[in-house]
């Protein structure tokens, strides 16, 4: 089976310091889409990114950065300046059929 | 954006009852829904694909007399847990392309939590 492959269990770090949320794909597809969710203690996910593969340029939407590297099929998530509220659980995906990895604990402490 | 609804959001039930949940796609027509189930603190892991029209697709390991998949129209589709016991307690997620076919941009029902007592 082709497995994302999410090596952190669980990340603990304090208010305003800044995370990187580790995921790394396999894959035999050339066309696939990566993406990352939030799991709040609600259940609901949160979609935050949907990145395709041929389009390695890095993103960043406010605190939240995306590094997509083909070379060594990761798609790392940085959240700069963490707050309280983006304590949850982290999941990163691909297609073609959506599968997902096996999620990141955030906390952050205030 | 797209919704996805999903009803109910949770539900106990007695060992042996059946249970039903319903995913509905709100603002577009979803001809393939997908059922994902979730243990606590562990990952989705997609059970089977709905398809309108046709019967279900299941993944490997996934009881097709067990968790019976009807894809009623092209916004509904319903998951039946019939004679539940409390392994089959666990989050469940339906997920709807707004493309038939295309799974790059799914949409999500907020999640039905099962409780088998």
């Amino acid at each position: 089976a082709q497995k994302v492959t999410q090596a952190q269990t669980e990340i603990s770090v304090v208010e305003k310091e800044d995370v990187t949320l580790d995921c790394v794909y396999e894959t035999r597809d050339t066309t696939y889409y990566l993406f990352w969710y939030k799991q709040p203690p609600s259940g609901e996910l949160v979609f935050l990114i949907r990145r395709n593969s041929f389009d390695e340029q890095n993103e960043i939407s406010g605190r939240y950065s995306w590094n997509f590297q083909k070379s060594t099929s990761s798609f790392n998530f940085t959240i700069t300046a963490s707050q309280v509220v983006d304590s949850a659980v982290y999941f990163c995906a691909r297609t073609r059929q959506l599968t997902f990895g096996s999620g990141t604990q955030l906390t952050v402490l205030p | 954006g797209a919704v996805v609804s999903q009803h109910p959001s949770r539900v106990i039930c007695k060992s042996g009852t059946s249970v039903k949940i319903e995913c509905r796609s709100l603002d577009f027509q979803a001809t393939t829904m997908f059922w994902y189930r979730q243990f606590p603190k562990q990952s989705l892991m997609l059970m089977a694909t709905s398809n309108e029209g046709s019967k279900a697709t299941y993944e490997q390991g996934v009881e097709k007399d067990k968790f019976l998949i009807n894809h009623a129209s092209l916004t509904l589709s319903t998951l039946t847990v019939t004679s539940a016991h409390p392994e089959d307690s666990s989050f469940y997620i339906c997920s709807a392309p707004r493309l038939a076919g295309v799974s790059n941009e799914q949409f999500f029902g907020p999640g039905t939590r099962l409780t088998v007592l």
